[in-house]
């Protein structure tokens, strides 16, 4: 298993204005993935981060908006672009341990 | 495109009634099928992974079991503290992002 923690763990943004979104494992994966998880709904992939390259992005989902890096096996970090009051919602990391993954707590976004 | 349905979307529950959660599944050629607990506030947290049909794993009060088409959550005698959000996601062989169903929320009273 792993244990994955984010930071922050909630922030209130202006619309307009960008946050980070920090993901750290406890021991190294060779996958790591972000969703969001908005407000009632399920959970819904935005990218995986790719060690060493750029993330691949499902569709609906693009890198101006959300660049990701990862510049190691156990961090990675999401960036909300240019925030918008759609953009509310829970942002979740995972990391994968063989076919499994495990996720962070999740960080609540509010733009206002 | 992968899709996974859950079924029902509520459960209510008395302490000690059994029931069972469903998952359905459309997926080319599937590696896993996995349950997440989810609690409000909280990320999704591991439960289990089935990999090939008739295979079942336990784990307290919840078996999961697998078909070729479905998955079902079994509570067994649920007790407050089992009340939660059930994900159901499945992993396709050609990759390992896991798609989600929308989960069921089972509230279990004492």
């Amino acid at each position: 298993s792993a244990v994955i923690s984010q930071k922050p763990s909630r922030d209130i943004c202006q619309r307009g204005t960008s946050l980070t979104i920090q993901c750290q494992v406890d021991s190294q994966v060779t996958m790591m993935f972000w969703y969001r998880q908005q407000p009632g709904q399920s959970l819904t992939l935005i990218a995986t981060a790719n060690q060493g390259s750029e993330a691949t992005y499902e569709s609906g989902f693009v890198i101006d908006k959300f660049p990701i890096s990862r510049p190691n096996l156990t961090f990675s970090t999401l960036t909300v672009s240019n925030m918008s009051p759609e953009d509310s919602s829970i942002y979740l990391c995972s990391g994968g341990v063989g076919y499994e993954q495990y996720f962070g707590p999740g960080t609540r976004l509010t733009v206002t | 495109e992968d899709q996974v349905t859950q079924s029902p979307e509520a459960l209510r529950l008395q302490e000690g009634e059994s029931s069972s959660l469903n998952c359905s599944y459309t997926v080319s050629g599937l590696r896993g099928l996995f349950w997440y607990r989810q609690d409000p506030g909280k990320g999704p947290e591991f439960l289990f992974t089935l990999y090939s049909a008739g295979e079942e794993k336990e784990k307290e009060r919840l078996k999961a079991t697998l078909t070729k088409k479905e998955s079902f959550l079994h509570i067994t005698a649920p007790k407050p503290e089992d009340s939660a959000t059930y994900l159901c996601a499945v992993q396709a062989s050609r990759d390992y992002k896991l798609s989600f169903g929308a989960g069921t929320t089972v509230t279990v009273r004492a």
